[in-house]
């Protein structure tokens, strides 16, 4: 299994573009979840999504939106790109929670406003 | 808001135990409480989680005050590698759904 896969690794966005963040997972997790990363600080959750159709705001929702139209991908999609959104991206699944499960991380988007 | 607080950083003698509190004053009685930890801007790395009772694997034990109200993550003898940011995380049930919320973590440093 692959785990967690985030593409891109590094992106470079002018104010006011537009891009979309990838997250696919192969572990067949219902739970998906889209954080971020400011420098020196811990992790913000973004959106969050308990299945296929179903997607939820969590802590910094501002800014982004989300889809999770497949069980397998789960992409973050920023319309007008703004300064304050330079941050580290960070997607992480689980299975359908319950007291034993954990959360896979992946290795990270490192995304750059200017 | 975090619901978990820690000391920004500590440092650890190679070989030594590397103890890392965490104050979670707040927890409910069903919300587990996760370690993570995170090495350089890599994803963050599952080390361990309990409700009540001490755990412990084989990366590091975690002991759990009785009130619940505090834990403690014990690497027994740490190394160069165990450098990271540790997270302590309370895993929350919100609308019938879980979220993990993280802190600002603490960063420890393994001396040589």
């Amino acid at each position: 299994n692959a785990g967690v896969t985030q593409t891109p690794k590094f992106r470079i966005l002018k104010i006011g573009q537009s891009m979309t963040l990838q997250c696919t997972q192969d572990m067949n997790h219902n739970y998906m979840y889209w954080y971020r990363q400011d420098p020196g600080m811990g992790l913000k959750l973004i959106y969050y999504s308990v299945g296929a159709g179903i997607t939820d705001k969590g802590e910094v929702p501002n800014g982004y939106n989300v889809s999770r139209s497949t069980t397998e991908d789960f992409p973050l999609r920023l319309e007008l790109a703004a300064p304050s959104q330079t941050s580290v991206y960070f997607c992480a699944s689980s299975r359908v929670a319950n007291n034993n499960e954990k959360l896979f991380f992946g290795s990270g988007t490192q995304l750059s406003v200017l | 808001d975090a619901k978990t607080t820690q000391p920004p950083s500590m440092d650890c003698a190679e070989g030594r135990a590397a103890n890392l509190p965490c104050n979670h004053s707040t927890i409910s009685g069903n919300e587990y409480v996760y370690w993570y930890r995170q090495i350089h801007s890599q994803g963050p790395q599952y080390i361990i989680h309990g409700l009540k009772n001490n755990e412990t694997n084989e990366m590091a034990s975690l002991i759990i005050t009785e009130d619940r109200k505090s834990s403690t993550l014990i690497l027994p003898h740490a190394t160069l590698r165990d450098t990271a940011v540790y997270y302590c995380i309370v895993r929350v049930k919100d609308s019938g759904t879980y979220k993990y919320i993280f802190g600002t973590g603490t960063r420890l440093k393994v001396l040589a």
